[in-house]
């Protein structure tokens, strides 16, 4: 099936400092999501982008659909600790959010007070 | 409250012995997901329903089965679960609405069962 490449694994990071992560495909999706999920919980969607070049914004947190509709793009700004967990990417074939879904394997982020 | 309600929440068994993770969900969502989670591996999608006795298969559907009699519940069944079942597993149900601005996407995961089986 479709692979997606998240990256970076993992990052640690200073309270305060902004965040960028990405994910890339071999193939075009034409929705990408944007998942946070904290310890012992399931994911939580934080961001749905359905048009290439699409910028969304969700408090601290931005998204883009990338224009080649192979990638996409989320940075957090300003980190707090509550932002610690593990971010994935999903993307799928359908214009909605719903259908058969690819994940990234995701970014591990620490903040250090 | 908005909820997807999963059971069992951990379960042990062993290989061959037939069994059922229920999912269900109160938000009259159309569309319903099954994952499971490894170490490593982020998530899989297992099968997912589009909609009532509509479903099809995600990347990893080897050994099981789902079905959607109705709106609210979407089973998965391990008929002869092998060791390399054991993960945790997510179900997720989600609706995508039309606005004046566009699209909004309403999703929410399960709190997983996690499954080991010997």
């Amino acid at each position: 099936g479709q692979q997606l490449n998240q990256s970076p694994q993992s990052m640690f990071i200073q309270e305060g400092e902004d965040v960028s992560m990405n994910c890339t495909s071999s193939s075009i999706f034409n929705t990408w999501l944007w998942y946070k999920q904290d310890p012992g919980e399931g994911p939580v969607l934080l961001i749905a982008l359905y048009k290439a070049g699409e910028l969304t914004s969700n408090g601290r947190l931005t998204a883009q659909f990338g224009t080649t509709r192979k990638d996409s793009f989320l940075n957090i700004s300003a980190s707090i600790p509550s932002d610690v967990g593990i971010y994935f990417c999903a993307g799928q074939l359908r214009n909605f959010g719903a259908g058969k879904s690819t994940f990234g394997d995701g970014t591990t982020l620490t903040v250090k007070p | 409250e908005a909820q997807v309600t999963q059971n069992p929440r951990y379960l042990i068994t062993v290989t061959g012995k037939k069994l059922t993770v229920t999912c269900s969900q109160n938000m009259n969502h159309e569309y319903m997901s099954w994952y499971r989670q490894d170490p490593g591996l982020g998530l899989r999608q297992i099968y997912y329903s589009m909609n009532v006795e509509v479903t099809d298969k995600g990347d990893v559907p080897e050994g099981y089965k789902v079905s959607r009699k109705e709106k609210r519940n979407f089973p998965l069944i391990l008929e002869s679960p092998s060791p390399n079942q054991t993960s945790l597993y997510f179900c997720a149900s989600s609706s995508t609405s039309t606005h004046q601005d566009g699209y909004q996407e309403t999703q929410y995961f399960g709190p997983g069962t996690r499954l080991l089986v010997l």
